[in-house]
């Protein structure tokens, strides 16, 4: 069965610009998860949805948000960016909460 | 913050011998998580293993969890230049609303 994809899979911004994140999960999978990838910082947790409901966020500005639908499909939208906002974004999804994550490739954002 | 820290930041090893890594965390656990993550890819899923087991296998894999100590290992057997890698522990921390934590992983070169 098909993997989890995000799109786009590079994006280049200019600070103070706004962006969408993509995230379709294995079908049948119900949580979404995503998470920013730094070197410096590691993996940091964003939001994990589960059935259209944000069920936890992690400690990022209101700049970041996300959403999931009925389809589970996810998005994730960065408004003015920053530089620190470049990193690699990762998006997991599970079938279930507490059962193991399958990642997708990852969006490279990368903020001028 | 960092739920589980891996221990050692690096490893290098020469193709064939065993890999050797561990993770140690400071919450109570549902379970605990290890992925492999190629150079600015997504992470792969390696092996989940539940609060109450303490050894998991899975092909060259084997994982041991010592809830007492929270500290858990990943043993890489006969490694392969193939398995050059950035490693992760995660962890899921009991609670409701629990999220899965991920360590600053590991990165693991199989020199052939």
């Amino acid at each position: 069965k098909a993997g989890v994809t995000q799109t786009p899979r590079y994006l280049i911004k200019t600070r103070g610009q706004q962006v969408t994140l993509s995230c379709s999960p294995i079908s049948g999978h119900r949580s979404v998860s995503w998470y920013q990838q730094t070197p410096g910082q590691g993996l940091q947790f964003l939001f994990e949805y589960f059935s259209e409901t944000q069920r936890n966020k992690g400690n990022f500005p209101g700049r970041f948000s996300g959403r999931q639908f009925s389809n589970s499909r996810s998005e994730m939208n960065v408004s003015t960016l920053e530089l620190g906002d470049s990193a690699l974004y990762l998006c997991a999804s599970s079938l279930l909460v507490r059962t193991e994550a399958f990642f997708g490739q990852g969006t490279r954002l990368t903020v001028v | 913050s960092q739920q589980g820290e891996e221990d050692p930041q690096a490893l290098s090893i020469q193709e064939g011998e065993n890999a050797t890594m561990n993770c140690s965390y400071k919450t109570s656990i549902n379970n605990l998580q290890w992925y492999r993550q190629n150079s600015g890819r997504g992470l792969v899923h390696l092996i989940l293993i539940r609060s109450n087991e303490r050894e998991k296998h899975s092909g060259r894999l084997r994982v041991t969890l010592d809830t007492s100590k929270k500290s858990s290992s990943l043993l890489i057997t006969a490694s392969r230049a193939a398995d050059t890698a950035s490693y992760f522990c995660a962890t899921e921390p009991t609670g409701a609303n629990s999220k899965l934590t991920f360590g600053k992983g590991i990165t693991l070169s199989v020199r052939p």
